[in-house]
């Protein structure tokens, strides 16, 4: 099973700056991971896949980076709405999800 | 509009079974892999199970390999997670959910909520 490593834990940003999210796989996964938002009550909602192509409906302040083990999510200009867990997960080799990172209002 | 709709969740024993379904509709349910996901309370995320577009081949987490199948009929447009030898730690938040050809899961249900408890 790979393993994968999301930091921080816990994020806290202020509205209109930038938050960097990083996830780590145990092993190379190319560039076969997608990242996930899920609100309280909500089901997850894809945000990028292969690394770095959002999702249909996705804003462009959303953006993907990263491969092999080091990945990276950053969200441009947070808004009111993107204050919400983030997952990473990979599909290389069967699926797995990091531990989230709780992204809150500073 | 895709929607998947999960349901028979419930609160059953330790060692007990329940099989939990997943209404598809909105899209051609018999082109897709599908997946289920599951969350205990105040957690993350954790990868069950998939099954490719025909059924013919299926994928399990370790956690719960060999007491969960999973299974589809496409003439149905369902989804379906049969569970036996239920455990204190498979009390989760049950989504089913819509892979994106091989590339992330794209839909997901609201998720039907499943406790093993004495």
């Amino acid at each position: 099973e790979i393993v994968m490593t999301q930091s921080p834990a816990t994020l806290s940003v202020s509205p209109g700056e930038s938050a960097t999210l990083s996830c780590r796989a145990g092993q190379s996964v190319s560039t076969d991971l997608a990242w996930y938002q899920q609100k309280p009550g909500q089901a997850p909602r894809l945000l990028i896949y292969g690394a770095f192509t959002r999702a249909t409906g996705i804003p462009a302040r959303f953006r993907g980076s990263g491969s092999g083990t080091e990945f990276t999510l950053t969200i441009s200009s947070l808004q009111s709405e993107d204050f919400a867990v983030y997952y990473c997960q990979q599909y290389h080799n069967w699926w797995t999800f990091g531990q989230g990172t709780k992204v809150e209002v500073k | 509009e895709v929607q998947l709709v999960e349901s028979g969740g419930a609160v059953v024993q330790p060692g007990g079974s329940l099989r939990l379904s997943c209404a598809a509709s909105g899209f051609s349910f018999d082109d897709y892999a599908m997946h289920w996901v599951r969350q205990a309370p105040g957690k993350g995320l954790e990868w069950v199970s998939l099954i490719s577009w025909d059924g013919g081949s299926t994928y399990y987490a370790d956690s719960v390999q060999g007491r969960f199948t999973i299974s589809r009929d496409n003439s149905k447009n369902s989804l379906y997670l049969q569970m036996d030898s239920l455990r204190a730690d498979d009390t989760a938040l049950y989504f089913c959910a819509k892979e994106i050809a091989a590339a992330g899961l794209d839909y997901w249900g609201q998720g039907t909520l499943v406790t093993v408890s004495s």
